[in-house]
């Protein structure tokens, strides 16, 4: 079946330490998103590629990165994570000019 | 820009009762609207979608939603719903473009469905 995988699920790291992110896609959706959901809160728009043109939103961190290195993969890296960075990361695609966004199952980062 | 507000934080609902999710939206632009369930550690999971055409949409699990321009809502509904319905369920929207465009969707900030036996 076609999808969004990200991974991993759940990933611990340490206050400071670089750490990144994965998402894959078998859709051939050319439009990538990464969300960021903190706890009882709404999913926020961190950035997207539009093929391989980088559109982050105005309010997104510095510290937040993102590359894509072709359609199917997207990293998000989170160069030094604070505590206020723990939150379900959400991978999304769609076609270019598509509707819907189709979700992944997200990744859960715990910041020690 | 666009902002969706759904009232309700928490609905509580006995098992076999009806329940409407209340969601409305604001944009100066015309907007796609969309309904996702979130179930506990879980990605988001499409429920429905309202793009054009008929103003009610249903899903395949019995759940409907009604687009009402006038009101900016699209509340989101189900005569009877069952134990598995417990999940957070979030109201989102997207610009309507002419063609192209890759805007990200603006989110709710989610509703709570509790199914009580």
């Amino acid at each position: 079946d076609a999808m969004v995988i990200q991974n991993p699920r759940y990933q611990v790291t340490q206050f400071g330490k670089p750490v990144t992110l994965s998402c894959s896609q078998t859709l051939n959706h050319n439009v990538m998103y990464w969300y960021q959901q903190k706890s009882s809160q709404a999913p926020k728009l961190l950035f997207h590629y539009y093929d391989k043109d980088f559109n982050n939103e105005a309010d997104t961190p510095d510290n937040f990165q993102s590359r894509r290195p072709n359609t199917s993969f997207c990293f998000l890296d989170i160069r030094s994570p604070g505590l206020g960075d723990a939150a379900m990361y959400l991978c999304a695609t769609s076609r270019e000019g598509g509707e819907t966004q189709y979700f992944g199952p997200g990744t859960r980062l715990l910041v020690l | 820009a666009q902002s969706v507000t759904q009232l309700d934080s928490q609905v509580p609902v006995f098992e076999e009762a009806p329940v409407e999710l209340r969601c409305n939206y604001s944009s100066s632009v015309s907007v796609y609207l969309f309904w996702y369930v979130q179930y506990p550690n879980q990605g988001l999971q499409l429920l429905l979608k309202y793009l054009s055409g008929s103003t009610l949409v249903e899903s395949i699990n019995g759940f409907e939603a009604e687009f009402n321009k006038s009101q900016t809502s699209f509340h989101l509904r189900k005569p009877s719903v069952h134990i598995s319905d417990t999940a957070e369920y979030f109201c989102a929207v997207r610009v309507m473009y002419s063609g192209g465009g890759a805007d990200g969707l603006t989110f709710g900030k989610g509703t709570h469905l509790i199914i009580q036996p």
